[in-house]
């Protein structure tokens, strides 16, 4: 079974600094991609970035960036120059593309919060 | 917008009483799901459907059943709704010839269970 762990419940980043989120999962496969999520308070789902596992290059998305170490199995998300609206619960996500049967495995999320 | 409904919104009901929410999408995609989000367990897996009367089990599904009997429409039941599934559920669509493996979210479905 796939697994996502988030170790970090709660986080806590100065607006315009740098903040980063990280992720491990752990599966045998090798067809899979990630994704981080965003949700702010209105409850919405946000998909931030995704990254599929075959391309060795990092996903960027403007301020939003990723560090992704296929060996280790880790997918860690940067956050540029943080604006308040980054305020928010972030999840990573898993998902096997192999086959005919897909669903997302969800991390249990950190909680940004950007101060002002 | 990925043309996603789901209903009721808020729901509170009574232990032992059955409960169904709705889940409606406007767009024909093969693949639905049902998770339920709860603090500290991030969103959790509890059916999903790969098409008109097909379903798989997710993680947390005992004490939950699903039915999709046409493809806009999938449906999450409690046949007799407990205080543990207490909770906000998301309804959520794969788009068929959308970015591999991304999923588009309603706006969630808070159940509350007295």
């Amino acid at each position: 079974a796939q697994t996502v762990t988030q170790s970090q419940p709660e986080m806590s980043v100065q607006e315009a600094e740098t903040v980063t989120l990280s992720c491990t999962y752990d599966t045998s496969e090798s067809n899979y991609y990630l994704f981080w999520y965003k949700q702010p308070p209105s409850r919405q789902m946000i998909l931030v970035i995704r990254q599929e596992a075959y391309k060795q290059q990092n996903a960027t998305e403007n301020r939003f960036s990723v560090n992704f170490q296929k060996a280790a199995k880790s997918f860690s998300l940067k956050i540029s120059d943080s604006q308040l609206g980054d305020t928010a619960m972030y999840f990573c996500a898993f998902i096997h593309m192999d086959t005919g049967r897909r669903a997302l495995t969800f991390g249990s999320g950190t909680r940004l919060q950007v101060q002002p | 917008d990925a043309g996603i409904t789901q209903s009721p919104r808020h729901k509170v009901t009574e232990t032992g009483t059955p409960v169904t929410l709705r889940c409606h999408q406007t767009e024909n995609h093969r693949y639905m799901y049902w998770y339920r989000q709860d603090p500290g367990h991030g969103l959790r897996l509890i059916h999903y459907s790969y098409g008109v009367k097909d379903t798989d089990k997710g993680e947390v599904s005992d004490g939950y059943s699903v039915s999709r009997s046409k493809t806009e429409d999938f449906l999450l039941t409690l046949e007799s709704a407990t205080s543990s599934q207490t909770s906000v559920y998301f309804c959520a669509i794969m788009r068929t010839g959308g970015p591999d493996g991304e999923l588009f979210f309603g706006e969630g479905s808070r159940l509350t269970v007295l």
